[in-house]
C-alpha cells in the first residue's frame, strides 16, 4: 500500500459525458501528479499540482482539467468524453526523495 | 518523440537466472532515473533509482547501472523469482526540478520468470 488513494476504482460511462476522478496523496506530501496509461502506452504525464497550485502540464487535453484542494486531495475532471479516453488514470505523490508513489488507479471505460 | 525507450516489450527468464532490462533515453537534461514495477490492476511500485553522479546503485537483488555517455541504463535482477513477473517501467527526470519535478516513462517491459 503506497498510501495514495484513488476513487473510484472503475468507472463506465458514455461518450459525451463528464466524470471526476479523485486522489488523496500520502500524508505529508504536497505534490500530486496525474498520469494516463492507454493500451500499449507507457504512463503519460498529464498535470502536476503542488500545495494547491498548478506547477507543470504535460499532454493534457483541453477537455481535461484538474485542481488541488486545501486539504491536498486532487480531482481530475474529464469532459466531453470520447472512446479514446478509455484508459487507466493514476495519481502519484512525491515524498522527500525523488521517487513518486502511485495510487491503485481508476480504470475509465467510455462506451 | 519518445524520450525514454524500452525497446524490448517482453523478456522471459528462468527462475534463479539473471534478468536484465534495458532502457535508453535521448534527453540530455535527464539526470535522475527510476525503475518501477507494475502488477496488473495495481499502480506502479517504486523499485530503485539512480542519480547521474553514480554509475551503479544496488538494493538487494536489484541493481541499476547507468552509462551516461551512451544514455543507457539497465536493471539487473539476481536471482530472478517468479514473483518478479510484472511490467517494469523505466522513468527519467531532470533532477533539481524542485517542486516541478515530473517523470517521463518508457512503455514498459513485461518480465516473465518461469519456475
Amino acid at each position: 500500500d503506497s498510501g495514495v488513494t484513488q476513487t473510484p476504482k472503475h468507472l463506465i460511462t458514455a461518450t459525451g459525458q463528464r466524470v471526476t476522478l479523485r486522489c488523496s496523496p500520502r500524508s505529508g506530501d504536497l505534490s500530486v501528479y496525474w498520469y494516463q496509461q492507454s493500451l500499449d502506452q507507457g504512463l503519460q504525464f498529464l498535470i502536476q499540482y503542488y500545495n494547491g497550485e498548478e506547477r507543470a502540464k504535460g499532454n493534457i487535453l483541453e477537455r481535461f482539467s484538474a485542481q488541488q484542494f486545501p486539504d491536498l486531495h486532487s480531482e481530475l475532471n474529464l469532459s466531453s468524453l470520447e472512446l479514446g479516453d478509455s484508459a487507466l488514470y493514476f495519481c502519484a505523490s512525491r515524498g522527500q526523495g525523488g521517487e513518486q508513489f502511485f495510487g491503485p488507479g481508476t480504470r475509465l471505460t467510455v462506451l | 518523440d519518445q524520450q525514454v525507450k524500452q525497446n524490448s516489450p517482453s523478456l522471459s527468464v528462468q527462475e534463479g537466472r539473471i534478468s536484465i532490462l534495458n532502457c535508453d533515453y535521448t534527453n540530455s537534461m535527464f539526470d535522475y532515473f527510476l525503475w518501477y514495477k507494475k502488477y496488473p490492476a495495481e499502480g506502479p511500485t517504486f523499485l530503485i533509482s539512480i542519480s547521474s553522479i553514480k554509475d551503479k546503485n544496488e538494493d538487494g537483488r536489484f541493481t541499476v547501472f547507468l552509462n551516461k555517455s551512451a544514455k543507457h541504463l539497465s536493471l539487473h535482477i539476481v536471482p530472478s523469482q517468479p514473483g518478479d513477473s510484472a511490467v517494469y517501467f523505466c522513468a527519467a527526470s531532470p533532477e533539481g526540478g524542485g517542486s516541478n519535478y515530473k517523470l517521463t516513462f518508457g512503455k514498459g517491459t513485461l518480465l516473465t520468470v518461469n519456475p
